[in-house]
């Protein structure tokens, strides 16, 4: 079945360590992006790339990154320089022009 | 650029009982409109969407949105709720395609549907 994996479901880090969040589709979308999801704060964009080896910063942006230089993947890392990293993490994918966008199950960052 | 406005942060009803959530946005172009369900601890599943034509749109599970143009507003409806429907709405808007554009989603901040016996 086609569709979006995010792992690992559950992430647990020290406080000062970078981690990496995965994501990969299978849906051979071309937009891939990544959201933070903070309770009463909705959706907040991190990052988003329309085309592989490139990407763009969303609202929120600093203390991540990113990459894409495959179609199929764009894996998040969530750096010690971001003040507050613990947060439910969704990724997203989108085809075209027209079109919803498919989201994983999301992982939730727990830093300590 | 877009923003997206969910005017109740939470909406308690009762079973069987009629729900509306609503949903305002601004652009200053013609916008995409989504509404997305989410259930605790998972990602979200697009409920509908409104693309063009019909300003009625159907979606699962019972639920349905109007658009409407003048008002700027795409209010999620369902006639008679369920206890399954407990969970946080997302009203989101994209600018249509036109070539180099992105095509991100702007999302609200969600509205908490509680259904109760």
């Amino acid at each position: 079945d086609g569709g979006i994996t995010q792992s690992p479901k559950y992430l647990f880090r020290k406080e000062g360590q970078n981690v990496t969040l995965s994501c990969e589709q299978n849906l051979n979308h071309d937009a891939m992006y990544w959201y933070r999801q903070d309770p009463g704060q909705g959706l907040r964009l991190i990052y988003y790339s329309q085309i592989v080896n490139d990407f763009q910063k969303g609202d929120i942006a600093e203390g991540y990154s990113v990459s894409r230089e495959k179609k199929e993947s764009f894996p998040l890392t969530v750096t010690s320089a971001q003040k507050n990293p613990t947060a439910f993490y969704l990724c997203a994918s989108t085809l075209a022009e027209n079109t919803e966008a498919f989201f994983g199950q999301g992982t939730r960052l727990t830093v300590v | 650029a877009q923003s997206v406005t969910q005017l109740d942060s939470q909406v308690p009803v009762f079973e069987e009982a009629p729900v509306e959530l609503r949903c305002n946005y601004s652009s200053s172009v013609s916008v995409y409109l989504f509404w997305y369900v989410q259930y605790p601890n998972q990602g979200l599943q697009l409920l509908l969407k409104y693309l063009s034509g019909s300003t009625l749109v159907k979606g699962i599970n019972g639920f349905e949105a109007e658009f409407n143009k003048s008002q700027t507003s795409f209010h999620l409806r369902k006639p008679s709720v369920h206890i399954s429907d407990t969970a946080e709405y997302f009203c989101a808007v994209r600018a249509p395609y036109s070539g180099g554009s992105n095509y991100k989603l702007t999302f609200g901040k969600g509205t908490l549907l509680t259904v109760n016996p």
